[in-house]
């Protein structure tokens, strides 16, 4: 199996552009998790999506988030417009909850430098 | 509100010098406490899932073990190759994690 697979890698941009970035789950997996890793802040969950469904947002912080998934194998996150604190590492992570276990598997990240 | 405290925030050990991390947790409803290892530039890894007190788990030179108010992560002998930063999460919800900040560990040859 591929793994979780992300994209862009890195991406770089200047406040006020919409950023989109991208996931592909573990064929099989019914749930996905956005997360965000910053120093301070460490590893915080923004969006989990179970089966398609988005269950929990509520990390997501503040409307200018957003994110979809149109299928069971993508699923993106928009910011739009960006700011420089938005700056951060972001990890897509698919489980096969729970009947699979809650193991939850992550991406390589997309580091987002806004300038 | 759930939380986890992981201690030391970094660590150095020369090779063959066992230690333990340690991850402190107050959530209310504990449904497992996980343990991933993260290299640099990349997503953290799984290496355990404890779901009750007294579990222990071990993998390679690592031994996971939980108790009703924190877990150990125990490294026998370590490599350098075991240089990586330590994440431990709880799952209280459904299915959603909440880690701790980690901690850095480094062993010199």
């Amino acid at each position: 199996d591929a793994g979780v697979i992300q994209s862009p890698r890195h991406e770089v941009t200047e406040m006020g552009q919409e950023v989109t970035l991208r996931c592909k789950p573990i064929s099989g997996h019914n749930s996905l998790f956005w997360y965000r890793q910053t120093m301070m802040r460490g590893l915080e969950l923004l969006i989990y999506f179970n089966n398609n469904v988005p269950i929990d947002d509520s990390g997501m912080p503040e409307d200018r988030f957003s994110a979809k998934m149109p299928n069971a194998s993508f699923s993106t996150l928009k910011i739009q417009p960006s700011e420089p604190r938005d700056s951060a590492v972001y990890f897509c992570a698919s489980s096969q909850a729970p009947s699979g276990g809650n193991e939850q598997f992550f991406g390589p990240g997309t580091r987002l430098t806004v300038l | 509100e759930d939380q986890v405290t992981q201690s030391p925030e970094a660590l150095r050990l020369q090779e063959g010098e066992s230690s333990s991390l340690n991850c402190s947790y107050t959530v209310s409803g504990l449904r497992g406490l996980f343990w991933y290892r993260q290299d640099p530039g990349k997503g953290p890894e799984f290496l355990f899932t404890l779901y009750s007190a007294g579990e222990e788990k071990e993998k390679e030179r690592l031994k996971a073990t939980l108790t009703k108010k924190e877990s150990f992560l125990h490294i026998t002998a370590p490599k350098p190759e075991d240089s990586a930063t330590y994440l431990c999460a709880v799952m209280v919800g459904y299915s959603t994690l909440t880690f701790g900040k980690g901690t850095m560990l480094l062993v010199s040859p």
